[in-house]
């Protein structure tokens, strides 16, 4: 069975520090990709980043950065000089590879990110 | 072409009521997806089309829920007869196959009184 769990419920900070965003998952294969989204207060959800299983190079996007570890099942977003725009809540995604895929998302329960200024 | 759009976005209903959403995916994108976010929670995968072909439904979609794509273009969701827990947002999305994210709609929120 497949399942993303994102510990972190809520989490406030204050605009300028840094925070980092759990994401765990779960998984029997070998092959699968990792996602992203973000979901302001309008409720669109906005794709951030993808990361195959054979890619466990970390990434930096501007101010975001993703940290992915196989050994842990660990695919950990931190944003740097957090701002007030960054306020949302933010998903972690598990979509399994192989020519059976359908593209169907399992996603984490979220974690609710507040940035105060 | 500005994305994945859905209509209504807000619906409130009574219980026992019928309701219909519809999703207009960017065109061209031949895979359709519809999720359900209830409050705090994740999307839930609910199904998915190929082109006009329903090819996966979660066990979710309950015999209440009937969604269709016809021609391929854009998408329906009916939920008969509602009940208070069908309450949530239903965002719609949409890709080609060899995409690995997808576009999201904003989603439509139902509120069943």
């Amino acid at each position: 069975a497949q399942k993303v769990t994102q510990a972190q419920t809520e989490i406030s900070v204050v605009e300028k520090e840094d925070v980092t965003l759990d994401c765990v998952y779960e998984t029997r294969d070998t092959t699968y990709y990792l996602f992203w989204y973000k979901q302001p207060p309008s409720g669109e959800l906005v794709f951030l980043i993808r990361r195959n299983s054979f890619d466990e190079q970390n990434e930096i996007s501007g101010r975001y950065s993703w940290n992915f570890q196989k050994s842990t099942s660990s695919f950990n977003f931190t944003i740097t000089a957090s701002q007030v725009v960054d306020s949302a809540v933010y998903f972690c995604a598990l979509r399994k590879d192989g020519s059976s895929n359908t593209g169907k998302l399992i996603f984490g329960q979220g974690t609710t990110l507040q940035v105060k200024p | 072409d500005t994305g994945v759009s859905q209509d209504p976005r807000h619906k409130i209903t009574k219980r026992g009521q019928n309701v219909t959403f519809r999703c207009d995916p960017i065109s061209e994108h031949n895979r359709l997806y519809w999720y359900r976010q209830t409050l705090g929670q994740g999307p839930e995968f609910l199904t998915y089309f190929q082109n006009e072909a329903q090819l996966e439904k979660s066990r979710l979609l309950s015999d209440r829920f009937s969604a269709e794509r016809p021609k391929g273009s854009f998408s329906t969701l009916e939920i008969q007869r509602t009940e208070q827990g069908d309450s949530a947002m239903y965002l719609c999305a949409s890709s080609f196959p060899e995409d690995y994210g997808y576009t999201f709609g904003s989603g439509t929120r139902l509120t069943v009184v």
